[in-house]
């Protein structure tokens, strides 16, 4: 099983240019997230989806836009990117409420200068 | 508000020895919590979680421990072996699905 794959894993943007990170995920999982990680910050939640068709802020939603059109599908957009957003993406997902277990992808790096 | 702290932002063990993480968390309403483990290039890996009904969980060489009186949460593996070195992150679950992260502890095995 390939569990989470996001692509791509690395990625450079001029300031203002747009980008879609994808996450795919072949567990059947319901629930799926995005988080950034920085330096010395851990991992802070972007946004999340508790399954197919729905999505929901997390704590720093600002400056992204995300989608879950299909179930093993989660993608997250940039539309206006910002040097602040360069930082280390990942995608994770779940099998439901019972289990905190994420299982996350190897990570996606964007840089904006 | 959530936070999530840990008390040390390095841990240096030598190999063989016992590991302690520490971390402080601040939801009185948090019911879950978790352990995860980050190798350099990678993502989060779980470890371990506890419920809030319980002091105290074992898995294979590690054990997590709960004291909800003073918020607190720490991470033992025995008998630490080099494969161990990562950063060690608690997160804690105060609401909706939605995981609080540390910020995580470096965890260096010296030979």
């Amino acid at each position: 099983n390939a569990g989470v794959t996001q692509t791509p894993k690395f990625r450079v943007l001029k300031t203002g240019q747009s980008m879609t990170l994808l996450c795919a995920q072949d567990m059947n999982h319901e629930y799926m997230y995005w988080y950034r990680q920085d330096p010395g910050m851990g991992l802070r939640l972007i946004h999340y989806s508790v399954g197919e068709g729905t999505t929901a802020k997390g704590e720093v939603p600002d400056g992204y836009n995300v989608s879950r059109l299909k179930k093993q599908n989660f993608l997250l957009g940039l539309e206006s990117a910002a040097p602040s957003q360069t930082s280390v993406y990942f995608c994770a997902s779940s099998p439901g409420l019972n289990t905190g277990e994420l299982f996350f992808g190897e990570g996606s790096r964007l840089t904006v200068l | 508000g959530e936070s999530v702290g840990l008390h040390l932002p390095t841990l240096s063990v030598q190999e063989g020895d016992n590991s302690i993480i520490n971390c402080a968390y601040s939801n009185s309403a948090s019911d879950y919590f978790i352990w995860y483990k980050q190798e350099s290039g990678k993502g989060p890996q779980f470890i371990i979680d506890i419920r809030s009904n319980m002091d105290k969980r074992q898995g294979q060489r590690v054990t997590v421990l709960l004291n909800k009186t003073v918020k607190h949460l720490s991470l033992q593996i025995a008998a630490t072996q080099p494969g161990d070195s990562a950063v060690y992150f608690c997160a804690e679950r105060g609401g909706a699905q939605k995981l609080v992260f540390g910020q995580g502890t470096r965890l260096t095995i010296n030979p």
